[in-house]
């Protein structure tokens, strides 16, 4: 596609339940990134995807998140019994190579998920 | 871990200003970013460098190494360029950015 697409772009749910969020990144690009961004924050790094491998998933804050990415393309952020702590902007990133070969990152939208 | 600050975290100025915005950071990096963020959410990549200087259009980013500092200057500041600007580094060894909070610029017209 022309750029990373996110989806849903909002979602409230209520404390408990289990969330999915979409990634679609830029074709051709095997890096991808997930971020998370709570109010007047800086991002802070989710889980680094190079192809289908989590190449570095260090920033997942615990077990109830988890990330796929089955056929190098599409990601999905699998969040379980969602808590109020976990209402954030997650963020989807892409690029060409891993982030060492230089190749310019870029952003989706977001998906902001507010959990009541 | 490294550790990203950025300065001012807010900043008005008048529509023509030149503007800096500062970022500095703690462990040595393999390249910094600056990132641009309008509300809503979208961010956009505006320079990579890992040294000297870049330059597109009106924006303008240096990086000093040895001091472990960078900045981002605007010539001619207009209100369009009104948005929360984000300087972000990657270790060396490791994909992930450490991100700094983010400037909040303003320009009046």
């Amino acid at each position: 596609g022309a750029g990373v697409s996110q989806t849903p772009s909002n979602k409230v749910t209520e404390k408990g339940k289990y969330v999915e969020l979409r990634c679609d990144p830029i074709s051709g690009h095997t890096a991808l990134y997930w971020y998370r961004q709570s109010l007047g924050q800086g991002p802070e790094f989710l889980i680094y995807f190079q192809g289908t491998g989590a190449a570095d998933d260090s920033g997942l804050p615990n077990d109830r998140f988890f990330a796929v990415r089955p056929e190098g393309s599409v990601s999905t952020l699998k969040i379980q019994r969602t808590e109020r702590g976990d209402s954030a902007v997650y963020l989807c990133a892409s690029r060409r190579q891993g982030l060492l070969n230089t190749g310019e990152l870029f952003f989706g939208e977001g998906s902001r998920l507010t959990v009541l | 871990k490294n550790e990203v600050e950025q300065s001012p975290q807010n900043l008005t100025a008048q529509e023509g200003e030149f503007i800096t915005i500062n970022c500095s950071y703690s462990v040595g990096i393999s390249a910094l970013h600056w990132l641009q963020q309008h509300p809503g959410g979208g961010i956009v990549s505006l320079f990579m460098l890992s040294s000297g200087k870049k330059k597109h259009g009106r924006l303008i980013a240096t990086i000093n190494i040895q001091e472990k500092h960078s900045s981002l200057h605007i010539t001619a500041s207009h209100p369009r360029d009104s948005a929360v600007y984000i300087c972000a580094v990657s270790d060396f060894g490791n994909e992930k950015l450490t991100f700094g909070t983010g400037t909040r610029l303003t320009i009046i017209p």
